[in-house]
């Protein structure tokens, strides 16, 4: 069964430092992988999605890496803002259809000003 | 538009009662799921749908029904309300290929007494 595994479960950094968000999974045969935003009490935002085929997303400040033979993926964060503070949650499909998500718990990111 | 909502925002149910919980989007989205979000246990997928009339069961079903007899609304159904079904519901949409993004609604938090 896959599993889906993200560390660290909290981080906290000073306003501008580059930062890793790391997500392991351990099954490779994945058809994409996302990354989400998620604020306290609201829903989820997507940021980034990487198909399998593909080894890198960006967006702004963003940019998510896929090495799929190693279970593994990297959210980077650069010149981390205050706005920034959230926990971030990745998340593979299973099972064939791409809206079955497994999720990872989650880093809680504070950007500290 | 509205992209996926969810209502009630906040529920207060009894032990046995019943209640619905509404999904709707408006992006002629085929794809449809419902998971809920528990400290510590992240989010697990309860039902999902690939097109109207058809649902599957996710990761935790039991104590839940759903139908789709429209394209634009996924309704989640309890049927006798458990204390152990206290959490906060998510409601997501997507297109049915690639590339999978997954839109969320702002949740819905239920507390079960």
């Amino acid at each position: 069964k896959q599993e889906v595994t993200q560390i660290p479960a909290a981080l906290s950094v000073p306003e501008g430092e580059n930062l890793v968000l790391n997500c392991s999974f351990t099954d490779s045969a994945i058809y994409n992988l996302q990354w989400f935003r998620q604020d306290p009490g609201k829903g989820l935002t997507s940021l980034l999605l990487i198909q399998s085929s593909q080894r890198e997303q960006t967006s702004g400040r963003l940019n998510a890496s896929l090495d799929k033979s190693s279970g593994r993926s990297t959210l980077y964060i650069a010149a981390s803002q205050p706005g920034d503070s959230a926990t971030y949650l990745c998340a593979v499909p299973y099972g064939g259809a791409t809206n079955k998500l497994i999720f990872g718990t989650g880093t809680l990111l504070a950007v500290q000003p | 538009n509205a992209g996926v909502t969810q209502t009630p925002k906040f529920q207060v149910l009894k032990t046995g009662q019943s209640m619905t919980l509404q999904c709707a989007q408006d992006m002629n989205h085929e794809y449809m799921s419902w998971y809920r979000q528990d400290p510590g246990m992240g989010l697990r997928l309860i039902h999902y749908s690939v097109g109207a009339g058809i649902t599957d069961q996710g990761e935790v079903p039991n104590g839940y029904n759903v139908s789709r007899s429209t394209t634009e609304d996924f309704p989640l159904r309890l049927l006798s309300a458990a204390p152990s079904q206290t959490s906060v519901y998510f409601c997501a949409s997507s297109y049915g290929g690639a590339p999978g993004t997954q839109y969320f609604g702002p949740g819905t938090r239920l507390l079960v007494l």
